[in-house]
């Protein structure tokens, strides 16, 4: 499969807690990117992460990349209602310039 | 950021018409593009990887006859879905980048519904 796992599928959190979302991935890449999708839309780049690079923070939002273990984790902390999307990672692997997707995490913030 | 135009964002066709689906790269050159399928609750599927000026690379699986991507100029990709059936129907969407390694910009999608 061209995909890339994430976990869990779906998660359900109350407003003001944390999230925590994983992916791991099969090949070798030149880096991560992390996307967000609400229901039926296009796709909202959220924050890159380089393969030599191991965390990286944006307002809310930390991605931590383990090259070793072919995973990345997206933190978004003090969650809010907002935040309802399905989550996605996409690796770009160093053998050519395609982007494959993560099978995606589903997130719901309950207010 | 960059803006990456996709047309139309949705459409209705009837089962054995063909529809065709722009994908425009705004305010940047993109050496690559990319074309996607989305099924309900799924992740992007990559159906292709499209070059200016050479022809599309596609992903195991994807049938090249049935879906023509055309990379005319560094600033447009069409995808067209030739002879469509129901079960084409689905969520495209294409994406563009400047350069190797960059982010990747998405078009909004287009909704195909064959009937």
């Amino acid at each position: 499969s061209q995909q890339g796992e994430e976990d869990p599928q779906a998660l359900s959190i109350q407003e003001g807690e944390n999230a925590t979302m994983n992916c791991s991935y099969k090949t070798s890449i030149n880096n991560l990117q992390w996307y967000r999708q609400n229901s039926g839309r296009g796709l909202v780049h959220l924050i890159l992460i380089r393969s030599n690079e191991r965390e990286k923070h944006s307002g809310r939002l930390r991605v931590t990349l383990d090259t070793s273990k072919k995973s990345s984790s997206l933190l978004i902390t003090a969650s809010r209602a907002a935040d309802t999307a399905s989550y996605f990672c996409a690796t770009d692997p160093n053998t050519g310039n395609q982007f494959y997707f993560g099978t995606g995490t589903s997130l719901t913030v309950i207010p | 950021g960059a803006v990456v135009s996709q047309h139309p964002s949705w459409v209705i066709c009837k089962s054995g018409t063909s529809v065709k689906i722009e994908c425009r790269s705004l305010d940047f050159q993109a050496t690559t593009m990319f074309w996607y399928r989305q099924f309900p609750k799924q992740s992007l599927m990559l159906m292709a990887t499209s070059n200016e000026g050479s022809k599309a690379t596609y992903e195991q699986g994807v049938e090249k006859d049935k879906f023509l991507i055309n990379h005319a100029s560094l600033t447009l990709s069409t995808l067209t879905v030739t002879s469509a059936h129901p079960e084409d129907s689905s969520f495209y969407i294409c994406s563009a980048i400047p350069f190797v390694g960059s982010e990747a910009f998405f078009g909004q999608g287009t909704r195909l519904t064959v009937v």
